[in-house]
């Protein structure tokens, strides 16, 4: 199976622009799809297919993806931004979806 | 609009087997063109999908756990099961059941449970 690669932790100040990579051979034939994951809390959706996102989902959250590199740019972070972010991918199965460890991010 | 959640017992014996149910409310298991999948994560980790069922019944597996897990829907179709065999420590995570719509050129789990903790402890 595939893997997709992220990094541990990443942290931003307060009102910059915080990008979150997340890589992965898949990422050649397959959009990421990106998580937001609060402690105690289930996964939100926030961005899906070249840059979609989700009814109610800010729009300084933006998608894009390069070779096998995708990224979830966060223009302006806010203090409600930090969490753990996962991108995900169909595997070389496209019925099979893989997860990247995640990115906790941090707002200073 | 569509909501889930999960129940079962919170706590399992090494080797027995892991049971958890997934209701839905709002909806129907068998409506649209969904796969409804099961998504676990050990405290501290990452997301690992176990497998989904689609609207027509069919399944699939994480090969990992293919030996040991099924997933049904009963015949009300608003309870999903989920069922892992020959448990061990391992396997002790928050359990999600989810949403999942997956296209060519989408795929995404956009309805969550809450999640429901699962201890494998004697």
């Amino acid at each position: 199976s595939s893997e997709l690669t992220q990094d541990p932790a990443v942290s931003v100040a307060l009102g910059q622009t915080v990008r979150l990579e997340c890589q992965g051979d898949s990422l050649k034939t397959y959009s990421a799809t990106w998580y937001q994951q609060k402690p105690g809390q289930a996964p939100l959706l926030v961005m899906f297919g070249k840059n979609q996102r989700p009814s109610g989902i800010p729009d300084r959250f933006s998608g894009s993806k390069s070779g096998i590199t995708a990224s979830l740019t966060i223009t302006g972070a806010q203090a409600e931004d930090e969490a753990a972010y996962f991108c995900a991918s169909p595997d070389n199965n496209p019925k099979h979806p893989v997860f990247g460890g995640g990115t906790q991010l941090t707002v200073l | 609009q569509v909501q889930l959640q999960e129940s079962g017992p919170g706590l399992v014996k090494p080797s027995q087997t892991l049971s958890l149910t997934c209701g839905v409310s709002g909806g129907s298991f068998r409506s649209g063109s969904y796969y409804w999948a099961w998504v676990r994560q050990p405290a501290g980790k990452g997301l690992e999908w176990i497998g989904h069922i689609y609207t027509t019944g069919k399944t699939d597996y994480n090969p990992s756990l293919t030996s040991r897990v099924s997933i049904s829907v009963d015949t009300s179709d608003t309870q999903m099961s989920l069922r892992l065999s020959s448990v061990t420590a391992a396997d002790t995570a928050v359990y999600f059941c989810a949403r999942w719509y997956q296209s060519f050129y989408f795929h995404y789990m956009d309805v969550w449970g809450k999640g429901a903790t699962v201890i494998v402890s004697s």
